[in-house]
């Protein structure tokens, strides 16, 4: 079955700071997304990132980036310039064939990220 | 706005009641997934319903049950309750039950059990 280890419980850093989350993942399957969702204090869960398994180029989206490398399953999440409202929690996902034929996700534990003004 | 609607946003109930949780996917989804977020064991996958038939089924307890109807909205139902069934409860949507788009959430229903 799909795993996800997001190994960081807690990270708190100082604003302005920049910031990595780690997600390892373990999969059987050669065709896979992988996603990035935040959690903010309020509650819901906000999308942030989806990326196919044959895609291993990096992105960027203002000061958020993501490091994808499947030689190490990895797909990293790098906050630039860290602020307090990026204080939340963020999870790393994995899509898993389900035995029905459709998909689900698999979710790493979750990174609670605090930002200190 | 993901366009995933969830009712209600809380319930407090007692133990050993039952309660119904509604979601509504978003337009022309046809698949709806149902997810637990407590803070033992994070966001686990409950079940799957597409175009009103059950597809995947998760951890799900034998005391809940679930269903999509006709109109696609589909409704949790948590009966016997327990004070550990008190979570976040969330469902999200997508168009085939494939993850080949991005899958939003609703805002969730939190449930606390006493």
């Amino acid at each position: 079955a799909q795993k996800v280890t997001q190994a960081q419980t807690e990270i708190s850093v100082v604003e302005k700071e920049d910031v990595t989350l780690d997600c390892v993942y373990e999969t059987r399957d050669t065709t896979y997304y992988l996603f990035w969702y935040k959690q903010p204090p309020s509650g819901e869960l906000v999308f942030l990132i989806r990326r196919n398994s044959f895609d291993e180029q990096n992105e960027i989206s203002g000061r958020y980036s993501w490091n994808f490398q499947k030689s190490t399953s990895s797909f990293n999440f790098t906050i630039t310039a860290s602020q307090v409202v990026d204080s939340a929690v963020y999870f790393c996902a994995l899509s898993e064939v389900t035995q029905g034929g459709s998909e689900k996700l698999v979710f790493g534990k979750g990174t609670k990220l605090t930002v200190n003004p | 706005d993901s366009g995933v609607t969830q009712t209600p946003k809380h319930l407090i109930t007692a133990t050993g009641q039952r309660v119904t949780l509604r979601c509504s996917p978003r337009s022309g989804d046809l698949s709806v997934y149902w997810y637990q977020q407590s803070l033992d064991q994070g966001l686990q996958f409950l079940i799957q319903y597409y175009n009103g038939e059950e597809r995947a089924k998760g951890n799900i307890l034998e005391r809940f049950s679930a269903q999509q109807f006709p109109d696609l909205h589909s409704e949790l139902n948590l009966s016997s309750l327990e004070l550990g069934d008190s979570a976040l409860y969330f469902c999200a949507s997508s168009a085939e039950g494939f993850i080949d788009s991005p899958l939003h959430f609703g805002n969730g229903t939190r449930l606390t059990v006493t």
